[in-house]
C-alpha cells in the first residue's frame, strides 16, 4: 500500500501568514488522485482539494493544491483564524486508499 | 443536501463483533455513489475500512478484510459495518462517508461528506 508522509508535523504561524504543507507518497499516486482535508477538534474531516489541485465546492481560493507523482503541496495563503486545524492528505489512486498522519497548523 | 449519521454501541467487549449503521438522508443510497467506512484510532491517522455500492459491489482494506462485512439496505436508506473478533486496537472514532468521484459508479473516491463520527471503545 502507498504510505503518505506529511511534513512538517506542526506549523506555528500567525493569522495573515501563508502555510505550505507537504505530502510525500512512497510510490507514484495514479492519476494524481490526491485529496486534502481539514479537521477541527471534535469534527469530521472536510474535503478541501481533490485531484491534487481542484478545490471542492465552497472552499475559499486561499486554499490551493499542487504537485504530481509522489510530491504534493497544500498552500494556504493569508491564514484566517478559522484555518488553524489539522490537515490530512489522502490518496485514492491505488487501493487501499490511505491517509497521511496529519499536519497541525497552530497559532503562533 | 446529503447527511450521514452513524449509530451503534459505544462499548464492545474484546472478541465480540462491532456493529454500526449509517443512515443516509438527502440523497438516494441507490444512486451512483459508493458508501464508505473510515476509522481514526486515538492519536493515529485515518484508516479506510471499505466501501459498498447499492448493487452490493464491495471493496475492503486488505488489512481488515478477513474481519469486515459492509452491507447496504436500500429500503432503509442505510449501510452497515460489522467488524468481528475485535481487540483494543479497534478502539477508534468510526466515520461513514459518501465516496466522491468525477465519474459515476466509480470507487476511486475521495470522501465528501462525512458523518459526525462515533467513538467505539473495545474493553471488558
Amino acid at each position: 500500500e502507498i504510505v503518505l508522509t506529511q511534513s512538517p508535523g506542526t506549523l506555528s504561524l500567525s493569522p495573515g501568514e501563508s502555510a505550505t504543507l507537504s505530502c510525500r507518497a512512497s510510490q507514484s499516486v495514479s492519476n494524481n488522485y490526491l485529496a486534502w482535508y481539514q479537521q477541527k477538534p471534535g469534527q469530521a474531516p472536510r474535503v478541501l482539494i481533490y485531484g491534487a489541485s481542484s478545490r471542492a465546492t465552497g472552499i475559499p481560493d486561499r486554499f490551493g493544491g499542487s504537485g504530481s507523482g509522489t510530491d504534493f503541496t497544500l498552500t494556504i495563503s493569508r491564514l484566517e483564524p478559522e484555518d488553524f486545524a489539522v490537515y490530512y492528505c489522502q490518496q485514492y489512486g491505488n487501493s487501499p486508499w490511505t491517509f497521511g498522519q496529519g499536519t497541525k497548523v497552530e497559532i503562533k | 443536501q446529503v447527511q450521514l449519521q452513524e449509530s451503534g454501541p459505544g462499548l464492545v467487549k474484546p472478541s465480540e463483533t462491532l456493529s454500526l449503521t449509517c443512515a443516509v438522508s438527502g440523497n438516494s443510497i441507490s444512486s451512483v455513489y459508493y458508501w464508505n467506512w473510515i476509522r481514526q484510532p486515538p492519536g493515529e491517522r485515518l484508516e479506510w475500512i471499505g466501501s459498498i455500492h447499492h448493487s452490493g459491489n464491495a471493496y475492503y482494506n486488505p488489512s481488515l478484510k478477513s474481519r469486515v462485512t459492509i452491507e447496504v439496505d436500500t429500503s432503509k436508506s442505510q449501510f452497515s459495518l460489522k467488524l468481528s473478533s475485535v481487540t483494543a486496537a479497534d478502539t477508534a472514532v468510526y466515520y461513514c462517508a459518501r465516496g466522491a468521484s468525477l465519474y459515476t459508479n466509480s470507487w476511486f473516491n475521495w470522501f465528501d461528506p462525512w458523518g459526525q463520527g462515533t467513538l467505539v471503545t473495545v474493553s471488558s
